[in-house]
């Protein structure tokens, strides 16, 4: 069965620090990956998302992820973060050709001013 | 252009009670996944509608059920309540067959909770 760890559950960053959030899942097969995003009193929204192709996902607001096969690993990157984007991240992942998505635990970012 | 809406937003039941939960998919939807999202976990898959029929499903027990209607809403029933039913029920959806690589819209949720 298909597994995901977050292991960063809450994470404290000063505006313009850079951000990096883990994600590894466990899953020998081929993957789709995602990152969700839900902003305080905001329903879950796609940040980006990987599939195939080059394994540098960029997403919305400045994000990105790398998709490294032989890590299992998904992480979530920012150079830069600001205020707004304090929220709580979910990685997700999917086998290919299956619609079950499996969501890690998430990790809450507090960007302080 | 309506989003995912779901109702109602919050329920009180007490255990062994049914509950129905409901959901509108985005429009031009037509693939609707539900979720059970516990304090402080990330979002489980319950199951998805897709032509009216259940096209997979999670590891919830048979309490849980469903149905996609022609207008691609969806219902999730859950009889026999238990306390560790309390939780935010997600309703997620998905264009035109829902393939694994679609991204998914989330609606605001039903928050259930089970005295």
């Amino acid at each position: 069965a298909q597994s995901v760890s977050q292991h960063n559950h809450h994470v404290i960053l000063s505006e313009a620090a850079s951000l990096e959030l883990g994600c590894n899942y466990s899953y020998g097969g081929t993957v789709n990956l995602f990152w969700y995003v839900q902003y305080p009193g905001q329903h879950l929204q796609l940040l980006l998302k990987y599939f195939s192709g080059d394994p540098l996902v960029k997403g919305i607001k400045g994000f990105e992820a790398e998709f490294i096969k032989s890590k299992f690993s998904f992480n979530l990157r920012k150079p830069s973060v600001q205020w707004s984007d304090t929220a709580e991240y979910f990685c997700a992942v999917n086998d290919k050709g299956y619609q079950k998505v499996t969501f890690g635990t998430g990790t809450k970012l507090q960007v302080i001013p | 252009d309506a989003g995912v809406t779901q109702s109602p937003t919050h329920l009180i039941k007490t255990r062994g009670q049914q509950v129905t939960l409901r959901c509108s998919p985005k429009s031009g939807h037509d693939t609707v996944s539900w979720y059970q999202q516990a304090l402080g976990q990330g979002p489980q898959f319950i199951f998805q509608y897709y032509e009216e029929e259940e096209r997979q499903r999670g590891n919830f027990p048979d309490r849980f059920s469903g149905h996609q209607f022609p207008n691609y809403s969806s219902e999730l029933n859950v009889n026999a309540l238990l306390l560790g039913d309390s939780a935010l029920y997600l309703c997620a959806s998905s264009p035109v067959a829902g393939g694994p690589t679609e991204t998914q819209y989330f609606g605001p949720g039903t928050r259930l909770l089970v005295l």
